[in-house]
């Protein structure tokens, strides 16, 4: 079946290094969507890309879609401790087009 | 504004006992609900959606039922809990499908002893 893979499931740095995580999917998506899960919290919704290649940007975050729809990456520039948790992919399945989940990439950052 | 309330936030229960987990959606009608299940804080995985009431498609086969018996109401429930049931059990909703972001409900933390 269709998954959704991520790498690295651990990251950790130092205050001020960047971060990218990276999100494989085994086939094309329509879209995908990003989330931020906080420690003990729950996914909290960033952004979701559309069109090949897209690019988007929130502060010191950057959201690609490659240009084949099938993998995407986020990167945080400058990270800060209140970018830790854990950053999940997701894409649509199935003919409902619900969302899978990659397993996600934690990220600590060391102040 | 749409608010996503799940209850309750923690819940330690016997193995055998029965399991009932309410959410309810405000502020839309008709919205996609879903039930997500995430063992050892990690990956997400679907256990239920629905797109209307007394729909209901269920994913993974599991010892979980759920049910809508109302347009904002999701419920998920289970006549007999075992250990493997433990997990941190979420609720979400969505204006339809994956063309729209998910919201999450805080989840409910299960565990089974």
């Amino acid at each position: 079946g269709q998954q959704v893979m991520q790498i690295p499931q651990y990251q950790h740095v130092q205050e001020g290094e960047d971060f990218t995580t990276y999100c494989n999917s085994s086939t094309t998506l329509s879209n995908i969507q990003w989330y931020k899960q906080r420690p003990g919290g729950h996914p909290v919704f960033l952004i979701q890309l559309v069109k090949s290649g897209e690019v988007k940007k929130q502060k010191r975050l950057t959201f690609q879609f490659g240009e084949a729809k099938k993998n995407s990456s986020l990167h945080i520039t400058a990270t800060q401790t209140t970018d830790v948790g854990t950053y999940f992919c997701a894409g649509p399945t199935g003919s409902q087009g619900n969302l899978i989940f990659g397993k996600g990439t934690k990220l600590s950052v060391k102040p | 504004s749409q608010t996503i309330h799940q209850w309750p936030a923690t819940l330690v229960q016997p193995v055998g006992s029965p399991l009932s987990l309410e959410c309810t959606v405000e502020g839309t009608s008709n919205p996609n609900l879903y039930w997500y299940r995430q063992a050892a804080g990690r990956g997400l995985q679907l256990l239920f959606y629905s797109i209307g009431i007394g729909q209901i498609s269920s994913e993974v086969p599991q010892n979980l039922s759920a049910s809508r018996p109302q347009d904002r109401q999701f419920i998920l429930s289970s006549k007999k809990l075992l250990l493997s049931d433990s997990g941190f059990y979420l609720c979400a909703w969505s204006f339809g499908g994956s063309l729209y972001g998910y919201t999450f409900g805080s989840g409910t933390r299960l565990t089974v002893v």
